[in-house]
């Protein structure tokens, strides 16, 4: 069965930067995007960007180019997502989804605080 | 890209049926016919329930149904049920190759 499990919840200071991971099981990673959707507490969803793990390209919400650095590794079936100089308002619930028949599948989310 | 707009709200009571509209731009939602759906109860993952406008995931139920009119997209649910009380997002894909989220709709089952 498809499965995306994300890495744990983290905690990070303003300025710094966070990386998320999200591995893929029960399908072939190279055939499919991975999209990457965070929720601010008590907010709606928000696309971030994506990843396609065969060619690596990518694609990014304007909010977010030059803030976020998508990557994958395919011989372990995982994407990452990295957000550099965090603030307060990036504190969110970090979700990667498969991009099939819209985003079928999703990860557990990671919770990312960013706090002084 | 500004995010789609959705009714901040819609109610209904068992054995209703209620629409959420999704109003975008040329630039997405009139612009293809990549429109999903996506259902998310608290503190769970959201669930896709409707794809390419109109398509249905196998095994959802056949009351959710989705369509579009210009750059306007329709969620449908009849015959409401209890457990359908969820926030709702529509989503469209984009002319700039991303995507774009609705500001969500919460459906209250009276």
């Amino acid at each position: 069965q498809v499965q995306l499990v994300q890495s744990g919840a983290e905690v990070r200071k303003p300025g710094a930067s966070v990386k998320v991971s999200c591995k893929a099981s029960g399908y072939t990673f190279t055939n499919h995007e991975i999209f990457w959707v965070r929720q601010a507490p008590g907010q709606g969803l928000e696309f971030m960007a994506w990843i396609h793990p065969d060619s690596g390209n990518t694609g990014y919400a304007q909010k977010f180019e030059g803030r976020v650095i998508m990557t994958r590794d395919t011989s372990i079936s995982t994407a990452y997502m990295e957000l550099i100089s965090l603030s307060s308002e990036d504190t969110a619930v970090y979700y990667c989804a498969r991009n099939a028949l819209g985003l079928h599948y999703w990860g557990q989310g990671t919770l990312v605080t960013v706090s002084s | 890209q500004s995010a789609l707009t959705q009714p901040a709200s819609v109610s209904g009571s068992p054995g209703q049926s209620i629409t959420i509209s999704c109003t975008g731009t040329s630039s997405d939602v009139g612009a293809y016919n990549y429109v999903s759906w996506y259902q998310q109860h608290p503190g769970k993952a959201p669930k896709v329930m409707i794809y390419d406008v109109s398509g249905r995931p196998s095994g959802l139920s056949n009351r959710f149904s989705g369509s579009k009119s210009g750059n306007t997209a329709f969620l449908t649910i009849s015959g409401l049920q209890a457990e359908d009380e969820a926030d709702y997002y529509c989503c469209s894909y984009t002319t700039s190759r991303t995507v774009v989220f609705g500001g969500g709709t919460k459906l209250t089952v009276l």
